[in-house]
């Protein structure tokens, strides 16, 4: 299995406040990406990242921010919590971007109430 | 911009019958294609890839997938299920800009 940790695994938080959801990979691979998964939509592209402070936007970025100050890092904030984001999270790394294979971290679950 | 199309959002066969599940593309130039698969609570694993060369792709766990470039699709197939198949299944789309697209996948339910 691909050296993917998400944490938390599992949170719940109130509408408004602020949360980070962070990746930890040990693979040194160079592309990272942040995917939502709800029901009737599948996978949808948040963010992603092809190196240390390159970033840039996927389908559904609007509320959601990243960082990535470090290769094995990568973080995924919202702002603002709101309700329509509850969901589950996965963190995602390839090596050399489109043409390899993406491995998947175990999700991490998130409650907006 | 790329987008992954599979119609069917829930599919039921009975165990031992074959299974086909569709893909279809839409991308400008030759794709990079792959097939995932995800069991309830997990994350999601590579099922097998399409790059380039033969069209025929073979996997893991059994199945194999077919490119065709004038359908646009990419096709999931396996000749006999086992009850250890029932997951949901995503095409996903790569394009040279290393996005990675999915589909809104197709969940699969055996019948003993």
């Amino acid at each position: 299995d691909a050296g993917i940790t998400q944490s938390p695994r599992h949170k719940v938080t109130e509408t408004g406040t602020p949360v980070t959801l962070r990746c930890h990979q040990t693979e040194n691979h160079r592309y990272m990406y942040w995917y939502r998964q709800d029901p009737g939509h599948g996978l949808r592209l948040i963010h992603y990242s092809y190196g240390v402070k390159d970033t840039d936007k996927g389908e559904v970025s609007d509320g959601y921010s990243v960082s990535r100050s470090k290769t094995e890092d990568f973080l995924l904030t919202l702002e603002s919590a709101t309700s329509s984001q509850t969901s589950v999270y996965f963190c995602a790394i390839s090596g050399t971007g489109s043409g390899n294979t993406i491995y998947f971290g175990e999700g991490s679950w998130l409650t907006v109430v | 911009a790329q987008s992954v199309t599979q119609p069917d959002i829930h599919i039921t066969v009975s165990e031992g019958a074959s299974l086909e599940l569709r893909c279809n593309y839409s991308y400008g130039a030759t794709p990079y294609l792959f097939w995932y698969v995800q069991s309830p609570g997990q994350g999601l694993q590579l099922l097998l890839k399409y790059f380039s060369g033969d069209t025929l792709v073979q996997g893991i766990k059994g199945f194999e997938a077919e490119f065709k470039r004038s359908q646009s699709s990419f096709n999931l197939r396996k000749p006999s299920v086992h009850w250890s198949d029932a997951a949901e299944y995503f095409c996903a789309v790569a394009d040279r800009d290393d996005k990675i697209i999915f589909g809104k996948g197709t969940r699969l339910h055996i019948l003993p």
